[in-house]
């Protein structure tokens, strides 16, 4: 398909576990921006790329999150030492710049579950 | 500070009929972009309408328009001839400093639209 697709779509970790996740943007979008949602809640920004450069990441929640993208297309979120807090669906977004009105195209999100 | 306020949890609206969804923000910026996205139980975002501080008329895309007041700093999102389909979690969002480079989008709470039969 040519939308933006995320794997896996579900995830079960253990408290203390390391998780990735990846995100497989549209082709050609310059702009890739993660977001975490908890239950209930709107999408919170974590971080932005722009081609292989993370221009933003003032909104990962702590050290253990880290992103990367280092061919300027698939990201990868990386989780470590998962706690609790960490539980909720994250998304991926992914935008071919036009000037001022950025449209991002969001994937499924990956669900995540700390046990 | 950013700051995007929907302040309807839920919404009812009976099918054929049009509904407005909320929307508040606070920024400083004189640049921004507000944004209404759709999201339905499947939970992917779906990108409804946008809407540029300096546009000069009211965005429109189909059966949605952006009630867009700049100086109450109210986004609205209406929608009518409502559809069942329509049921599902509405979000305003906004990015500022669109002209210094901001990244950074915020969204609202949400609100849960139901579209009866």
């Amino acid at each position: 398909g040519a939308g933006v697709s995320q794997s896996p779509r579900y995830k079960v970790a253990k408290r203390g576990q390391d998780v990735a996740l990846r995100c497989d943007p549209i082709s050609g979008h310059v702009s890739l921006f993660w977001y975490q949602q908890a239950l209930g809640q709107g999408p919170e920004f974590l971080t932005y790329f722009q081609n292989e450069a993370q221009l933003d990441k003032s909104g990962l929640p702590s050290d253990r999150f880290f992103a990367e993208r280092p061919e300027g297309s698939v990201s990868t979120l990386k989780i470590q030492r998962t706690q609790q807090e960490d539980s909720a669906v994250y998304l991926c977004a992914s935008s071919l710049v036009r000037g001022i009105q950025e449209t991002q195209y969001f994937g499924p999100g990956t669900r995540l579950l700390v046990l | 500070a950013q700051k995007i306020t929907q302040t309807q949890p839920g919404m009812f609206v009976q099918e054929k009929e049009a509904v407005t969804l909320d929307c508040t923000y606070d920024t400083s910026d004189p640049s921004y972009g507000l944004f209404w996205y759709k999201q339905p139980s499947s939970g992917e975002m779906i990108f409804l309408i946008y809407q540029g501080s300096y546009d000069q008329q009211n965005a429109t895309e189909g059966r949605y328009s952006l009630n867009f007041q700049k100086a109450r700093k109210s986004a609205n999102l209406v929608i009518s001839a409502s559809q069942l389909g329509d049921s599902a979690m509405y979000f305003c969002a906004m990015r500022d400093d669109l002209y210094t480079g901001g990244f950074k989008t915020i969204f609202g709470a949400g609100t849960r639209l139901f579209v009866k039969a």
